[in-house]
């Protein structure tokens, strides 16, 4: 059983560009989480989605940030107009939702450098 | 009350002996608290769980300890290894399937 997938691992941006991060979850899980881990820090949730819905976007900052999770294919996550601060490694997770609702599991991460 | 603190922030522990790391939270609604372990350039790994109507969960070499009335709970290494050394995250949840909050992670070095 494939894990979290997601890509691109590495992801370099000149200020202003738009990035766009992907991550397919497990078989089988239908729940997506993104995470955003800054250098020397932990990680700070920023969206849970189901298929087709955003469950809980409170940890999103209000602008140049989007994500969804359509109904078929992987969840995207999109910065536009990156600036510096936005550099980060940037982590999906997912879980199966009933009968497992709390168990999340991470994808190797996409690392966003902007430049 | 969302926080949850970590400590230590760093561990040495010589192979062969425990490490211990604690958390403590405030919010009383969080229900599963699980530990992640991360090594650099990696995901984080979900190491072992522990919900709120338990004292005690072992896997392995890992425990965790729960605590309910101090709002504590901590993950302990047994028979620490090189192997282990690695970023330690404690994590709560509430909700059924809601967000993770970690705490600020403990790098623990164990040393041959």
């Amino acid at each position: 059983n494939a894990g979290v997938m997601q890509n691109p691992r590495h992801l370099v941006r000149r200020r202003g560009q738009e990035a766009r991060l992907r991550c397919s979850p497990m078989k089988g899980h239908s729940h997506v989480y993104w995470y955003r881990q800054l250098p020397e820090e932990g990680l700070k949730f920023m969206v849970y989605l189901q298929k087709e819905n955003i469950i809980d976007e409170s940890g999103m900052p209000k602008e140049r940030f989007s994500a969804e999770f359509p109904k078929e294919g992987p969840s995207i996550l999109r910065i536009q107009q990156v600036v510096r601060g936005d550099s980060a490694a940037y982590f999906c997770a997912s879980s199966p939702g009933a009968g497992g609702f709390h168990e999340q599991y991470f994808g190797p991460g996409t690392r966003l450098t902007v430049t | 009350q969302q926080q949850v603190k970590q400590s230590p922030q760093s561990l040495i522990v010589q192979k062969g002996g425990i490490s211990i790391i604690n958390c403590a939270y405030e919010n009383t609604a969080f229900d599963y608290f699980p530990w992640y372990q991360q090594f650099p350039g990696k995901g984080p790994a979900l190491l072992i769980a522990i919900r709120p109507d338990v004292s005690e969960k072992k896997e392995g070499r890992f425990t965790i300890s729960f605590n309910k009335s101090a709002k504590q709970f901590s993950l302990h290494i047994m028979d620490s290894q090189p192997g282990d050394s690695a970023t330690y995250f404690c994590a709560a949840s509430y909700n059924q399937g809601g967000k993770l909050i970690f705490g600020q992670g403990t790098e623990l070095s164990v040393k041959p």
